[in-house]
């Protein structure tokens, strides 16, 4: 069965300090794959998808990055935080079209 | 890609069915219509998908009529652990590529 996971579960870091938050998928191949953020009492953000190797789509200008080194790996990075990037970071994959999306656990960033 | 809305809240009572409603007025031929769930501090899950007419699985009905621009979900007798922010998509069923939630409807039920 396919399973996702991302992590850190939870972090906090400073204002101006990087970021790494991972995900991956087990189970299947060529999936897509997106990173959605929540700010607090809000709705969700679509941030990146990609639909391949190597392949980034942005929707919002913002000083975050996205990766997609393996076909089933996704990694959201910053090189410097800023206060409004906390929130709760959700990956999710999909396959097929108009397939349902599969969320991870969410990874909670805080930034002081 | 269509836009949705949806009404930012609705109150209910335990055991009372749910309605739902989403505007989507410019769905393309090719959306499908799609609903999740969201609890606090989870990801969204996936509720129900249809494309015309009726689909109804074993949680949850989805009524489309035959314009196709708006769809209401359905929620049989509701309890407290149906708490929750439903979000109404528009998806394109040619490919997965973007998928856009609205700002969600959330959904108290109370004893």
């Amino acid at each position: 069965s396919q399973t996702i996971h991302q992590w850190p579960a939870t972090l906090v870091q400073p204002v101006g300090s990087p970021l790494s938050l991972e995900c991956t998928v087990e189970g299947t191949s060529n999936p897509n794959l997106y990173w959605y953020r929540q700010a607090a009492g809000r709705g969700l953000q679509l941030l990146f998808y990609s639909v391949g190797i190597g392949q980034i789509s942005s929707e919002v200008p913002q000083n975050l990055s996205a990766s997609r080194p393996q076909d089933r790996q996704f990694i959201l990075s910053s090189k410097k935080l800023l206060l409004s990037d906390s929130g709760f970071y959700l990956c999710a994959w999909s396959v097929r079209a108009p397939g349902e999306l599969f969320f991870g656990e969410g990874s909670r960033l805080t930034v002081l | 890609l269509a836009k949705t809305t949806q009404p930012i809240s609705m109150d209910s009572y335990e055991g009372q069915e749910v309605n739902i409603t989403c505007s989507h007025n410019n769905i393309a031929t090719n959306d499908y219509i799609t609903w999740y769930q969201q609890f606090p501090s989870q990801g969204p899950r996936f509720i129900i998908q249809g494309y015309k007419t009726k689909v109804t699985n074993e949680v949850a009905s989805l009524f489309i009529p035959a314009d196709r621009k708006s769809s209401t979900l359905s929620l049989p007798r509701v309890s407290l652990s149906d708490t929750a922010v439903y979000y109404c998509l528009v998806v394109y069923g040619g490919a997965t590529n973007k998928l856009i939630f609205g700002t969600g409807t959330l959904l108290a039920v109370q004893p």
